[in-house]
């Protein structure tokens, strides 16, 4: 009964393959989320979709794509992955999307690894 | 643009003592939510307490409690009777619109 859930745990690929990472919350929440956490374990928003629609975008590279079929799921691609991708890519989901009264549930993250 | 500020990189403390951690954050909005996060090695983020900036009275969950300052924007968590399982890195967040911004994180360690 995991309440976000992101597969897979961990991803190993080459530089210039194309890869997506799963997302999907089971807690009824209109808000979804991408963070980034670096190797230096700091943590930054990539974007934020609310029942579906884009409200957050980060600078972020156009390589990185969010698509969410509906609002219990967020997915996350990554196109021509290149070294300085590899991260920490965790997905969190709150009821609330201003965040201000709802904190943000967070899936186990994605250890994504680019060689 | 707001910041987060945590000072100490690392902290160590004894099983049961009590340890302090700092925050200090930079915003110009007047209302806002504070949180502290707790990262263990298995990387799951869980969250352990948090402070709605329009409450004077500091948040307390069981051994965690928080010294919310906000005229002086500090935001410290302190880990009373310390237990082996809290040893963990700690992030200081703040959220403003949806948008959750945290600081370089401190790794507490807690020793037998």
């Amino acid at each position: 009964d995991t309440a976000v859930s992101q597969t897979p745990k961990y991803l190993v690929t080459q530089m210039g393959n194309d890869k997506s990472i799963k997302c999907e919350q089971n807690l009824g929440h209109d808000t979804m989320y991408w963070y980034k956490q670096d190797s230096k374990k700091f943590l930054k928003i990539m974007f934020s979709y609310n029942n579906k629609e884009l409200i957050i975008n980060e600078t972020v590279p156009n390589r990185f794509s969010p698509k969410s079929p509906d609002k219990a799921h967020l997915n996350l691609h990554i196109n021509s992955l290149e070294l300085g991708d590899s991260a920490v890519y965790f997905c969190a989901s709150s009821q609330d999307p201003t965040g201000m009264n709802s904190p943000l549930h967070f899936g186990n993250g994605t250890r994504l690894t680019v060689t | 643009a707001q910041t987060v500020t945590q000072s100490q990189p690392e902290m160590s403390v004894q099983e049961a003592e009590t340890v302090t951690l700092s925050c200090t954050y930079d915003t110009s909005e007047n209302n806002y939510y504070l949180f502290w996060y707790k990262q263990p090695p298995s990387r799951q983020m869980i969250l352990v307490i948090r402070q709605e900036a329009y409450k004077q009275q500091n948040a307390t969950e069981n051994r965690f409690s928080v010294n919310f300052q906000k005229a002086a924007k500090s935001f410290s968590l302190k880990i009373s009777d310390s237990q082996l399982g809290d040893t963990a890195m700690y992030f200081c967040a703040f959220d403003s619109w949806g948008k959750l911004q945290f600081g370089a994180g401190t790794q507490v360690v807690v020793t037998p």
